[in-house]
């Protein structure tokens, strides 16, 4: 079955640092992949995902992402963290045609 | 363009109470889903509508869950005699799902919050 896993339940960054928020899957096939983000009572926003090609993803609001097959891994990743970006994110796979299979979520804090 | 709109935005009920929770996808949107977003479960995926096709059930938690996609667009998410571990919030997303794309984008709408009281 398509999982994904979010290590850390919270990152604490400091404004202006770079920021990482992990994620580890476990897929049988190709593996299409997920960033949400989601403020407080709003529903989830698009960041970027992965399909195929270009190990490093370019998203909205300056976030990137690396897909690395080796580690089974898709980290989230911005070079300069906001206190804007304070929010709570959520990697998710692709688990067939009809949905997402998410992780546990990983709230980030940036502070001024 | 307008995305996924949801409503109501809140909604409170008595337990036993049945309540309609109605989504409207992105227009050309063939695929539409429904989630469910709660503290113990996280985000769980509920039902699946894809064009004109039957729906996938498979997340739908018991039989007091049901759904509806009238004409291949809104939807209405029904839950009969409502009990309190139905306290979630209620998330629904489409894609544009031509083709059954399984690399589209899903986009989500502002939910819906139920408390059963």
């Amino acid at each position: 079955a398509q999982s994904v896993a979010q290590p850390e339940d919270q990152v604490n960054v400091a404004e202006g640092n770079p920021l990482t928020v992990k994620c580890t899957y476990s897929v049988s096939g190709n593996p299409y992949l997920f960033w949400y983000v989601q403020y407080p009572n709003r529903g989830l926003q698009f960041l970027l995902k992965y399909i195929t090609g270009d190990n490093l993803v370019k998203g909205s609001y300056g976030f990137e992402a690396e897909f690395n097959k080796s580690q089974t891994s898709f980290h989230l990743k911005k070079p300069s963290a906001l206190v804007s970006d304070s929010a709570l994110y959520f990697c998710a796979v692709r688990a067939g045609f009809q949905k997402l299979v998410f992780g546990t979520g990983t709230r980030l804090l940036v502070s001024p | 363009g307008a995305g996924v709109s949801q409503s109501p935005s809140n909604k409170v009920t008595e337990k036993g109470k049945d309540v309609e929770l109605r989504c409207d996808p992105i227009s050309g949107h063939t695929a539409l889903y429904w989630y469910r977003q709660s503290l113990g479960q996280g985000l769980e995926f509920l039902i699946y509508f894809q064009g004109n096709s039957a729906p996938d059930k498979s997340g739908l938690p018991s039989d007091r869950f049901s759904a509806e996609r009238t004409g291949g667009s809104v939807s209405t998410l029904t839950i009969q005699r409502t009990q309190q571990e139905d306290s979630a919030v209620y998330l629904c997303a489409s894609s544009l799902g031509a083709g059954g794309r399984i690399t589209d984008t899903q986009y989500f709408g502002p939910g819906t919050r139920l408390t059963v009281l």
